[in-house]
């Protein structure tokens, strides 16, 4: 069975604060996808990225950083120099590496990040 | 412009009425979704169509009927609706593109929503 476990429920930073969210990651499958969604409280979901299991290497954009560590099971997610636009609920989510009925999303319960000035 | 919408996005009705939720996205995706969040934020998969055929259902109470007329569209009709069936609905689309040495699988692209409030 696939599991996102996303142990923070909620974090508070000020601006320009470094801020990491994380998010641990259980598959059997060998091939697999990991992405990262932001919903900020006009409540649409925006994709920010997806990292392939066959690829562990880290992704920067802009203020944006994720970590893929296979050997731990985690993806972690790190805002630098947060903003209050920054402020979301972000998720974690799994799918699995094949068609069908694996095409779904499994979600972690999210993380609520609050920056204010 | 809109790649995937939904209508409506409020949507008040009283128990024990049905109603419908409908999705289009102009992506040109071949697989569509629903998910419900509910009022913890919790997200989970209810249904998914490839090609307009049903491949993914999960447990959902069959008062829930999704329906696809064509690759571009996947309604939800919702039967004798509960207090328990508030939540906010979201509609997503992806497309799996062949690439050298194997299926490449995209991400989905989610509508914005359509939140339910049965009173």
């Amino acid at each position: 069975a696939q599991k996102v476990t996303q142990a923070q429920t909620e974090i508070s930073v000020v601006e320009k604060e470094d801020v990491t969210l994380d998010c641990v990651y259980e598959t059997r499958d060998t091939t697999y996808y990991l992405f990262w969604y932001k919903q900020p409280p006009s409540g649409e979901l925006v994709f920010l990225i997806r990292r392939n299991s066959f690829d562990e290497q880290n992704e920067i954009s802009g203020r944006y950083s994720w970590n893929f560590q296979k050997s731990t099971s985690s993806f972690n997610f790190t805002i630098t120099a947060s903003q209050v636009v920054d402020s979301a609920v972000y998720f974690c989510a799994l799918r699995r590496g094949s068609t069908g009925t694996a095409s779904k999303l499994t979600f972690g319960t999210g993380t609520r990040l609050q920056v204010t000035l | 412009d809109t790649a995937v919408s939904q209508t409506p996005k409020y949507l008040v009705t009283q128990m024990g009425n049905d109603k419908s939720i409908k999705c289009e996205q102009n992506l040109g995706h071949d697989t569509m979704y629903w998910y419900k969040q509910d009022s913890k934020k919790f997200l989970k998969i209810m249904f998914s169509y490839n090609n307009k055929e049903l491949i993914i259902n999960e447990t959902v109470p069959n008062r829930f009927s999704p329906k696809s007329p064509d690759k571009a569209h996947l309604n939800l009709h919702i039967n004798s609706l509960e207090l328990g069936d508030s939540a906010v609905y979201f509609c997503a689309s992806s497309q799996v593109s062949g690439l050298a040495g194997g299926p490449y699988y995209n991400e989905q692209f989610f509508g914005p929503g359509t939140r339910l409030t049965v009173l």
